[in-house]
């Protein structure tokens, strides 16, 4: 089956700065690729995703690329703000199928 | 409209009883999934309804745990003799046609 690897597990970035987090997976199938955020005590919420048969995906601060060859696709947060701060997951699927989470990523703004 | 509904939000059993958590999708979502999220890890994958087809049940950890979605619509998930490592939080997701999945706010179960 499917796996999914991400990294970091934490990253602490100053307000204003970047955040890239990226991730792996191994099965060649997997055709979306979402990306979600979860606040504490809260349930993940969908940020951005991509299909296949794209290689980059902006929605305001927010972008993700996609790298079919090598299998990784990244998180990219740009002028980071602390509301930014919570845990997000990355996980691929095949269309119809189960989703295969990463382990997530810890993230910390700092004002 | 309506996000998916799960119930209840906190259930503290004793080790040893039986729990139901209950999950209502999004109207015409015709993929329902269960996960299981300890404190601070990931999601862990249980089981997978599509329409009418037979359930993918690869992610259930034991014999005690089992799954039902009746009408395609409502699924109860059932956890026989909790145990103590049973408590996390139950998130259900269901998706549409296309891919995107989207989360209910999950149960906390506490298993003392």
């Amino acid at each position: 089956g499917e796996n999914v690897e991400q990294h970091p597990s934490t990253l602490s970035v100053q307000e204003g700065d970047s955040a890239v987090i990226k991730c792996t997976y191994s099965d060649s199938a997997s055709n979306y690729f979402p990306w979600y955020k979860q606040e504490l005590g809260k349930r993940p919420q969908l940020i951005i995703d991509i299909r296949s048969n794209v290689g980059e995906k902006k929605d305001q601060r927010i972008a993700v690329t996609l790298n079919k060859t090598a299998k990784h696709f990244s998180l990219h947060i740009t002028e980071t703000q602390p509301e930014d701060s919570a845990v997000y997951f990355c996980a691929a699927s095949t269309t119809g199928n189960q989703f295969y989470f990463g382990t997530g990523t810890s993230l910390t703004v700092i004002p | 409209g309506a996000g998916v509904s799960q119930s209840p939000s906190n259930k503290v059993t004793e080790k040893g009883k039986d729990v139901e958590l209950r999950c209502d999708p999004i109207s015409g979502h015709t993929a329902l999934y269960w996960y299981r999220q300890s404190l601070g890890q990931g999601l862990e994958f249980l089981i997978y309804f599509q329409g009418n087809s037979a359930p993918d049940k690869s992610g259930l950890p034991s014999d005690r745990f089992s799954a039902e979605r009746t009408g395609g619509s409502v699924s109860t998930l059932t956890i026989q003799r909790t145990q103590q490592e049973d408590s996390a939080v139950y998130l259900c997701a269901t998706r549409q046609s296309v891919d995107t999945q989207y989360f209910g706010p999950g149960t906390r179960l506490t298993v003392l």
